[in-house]
């Protein structure tokens, strides 16, 4: 159970178009889901916090008119990146929480690797 | 703020020998503790977490890690390494239920022959 899926697995876009990425929640309904961005070696950094219905919540320095997030039902978010440059390209990944109590555990997707030419 | 430091960036050891991952947090209240482990482009699977229960947390794959408040440490554990335990292990950490993760810098296992 719990199982999160990512679409595509990896991505080849060219500079200044877009490219969407989507997270699923298979088996379960998750009222949050998270985005992340991790560089090469690098840790995962937490980009924003989308709850189901609402507008995503984005961290600190993260520009939320080049990283569009939407999720729009309880299995699905998405991750828009607009106008792509070189330097977005990373491993994004996408996680999932249900809701109630002792929810603290998110499902991790297998990630996105994105890479813009 | 929370913060996580996982002490050594790249740890080896010989199969067969025990596994040892540091981590310690700081936190302005009790945490929850996760540790997560890496494969090469793959997302993260959890291997254990300490949500305020006992505070020795076996997880899967032979793994474990004990909470010590006094030394605000979350280290992992592991016997006998495996061949197939070399990944990248992430430590991190959450102030609440559901609450958003903090991950520690990760630390690289390369287990030898």
């Amino acid at each position: 159970g719990a199982v999160v899926s990512q679409h595509p697995s990896w991505v080849i876009c060219k500079s200044g178009t877009s490219v969407k990425i989507e997270c699923r929640s298979l088996d379960f309904q998750a009222t949050t889901m998270f985005w992340y961005r991790q560089f090469p070696k690098q840790s995962l950094m937490l980009m924003a916090t989308s709850n189901e219905g609402s507008k995503a919540t984005y961290e600190q320095g993260v520009e939320k008119d080049k990283f569009l997030i939407n999720h729009a039902s309880l299995t699905l978010s998405t991750l828009t990146v607009t106008s792509a440059h070189p330097e977005d390209s990373s491993f994004y990944i996408c996680s999932a929480r249900t809701s109630g109590t002792g929810s603290y555990e998110q499902y991790f997707g297998p990630g996105t690797r994105l890479t813009v030419t | 703020a929370q913060s996580v430091t996982q002490l050594g960036s790249h740890v080896s050891v010989s199969e067969g020998a025990l596994v040892l991952l540091r981590c310690n947090y700081s936190s302005s209240v009790p945490p929850y503790l996760f540790w997560y482990v890496q494969y090469p482009n793959q997302g993260l699977q959890l291997l254990l977490k300490y949500t305020s229960a006992a505070t020795l947390v076996k997880g899967i794959n032979g793994f474990e890690a004990e909470f010590k408040k006094s030394e605000t440490s979350f280290h992992l554990t592991k016997p006998s390494a495996h061949m197939s335990d070399a990944a990248e292990y992430f430590c991190a950490l959450s102030t609440g239920g559901g609450n958003k993760l903090t991950f520690g810098t990760g630390t690289q296992l390369k287990v030898e022959l």
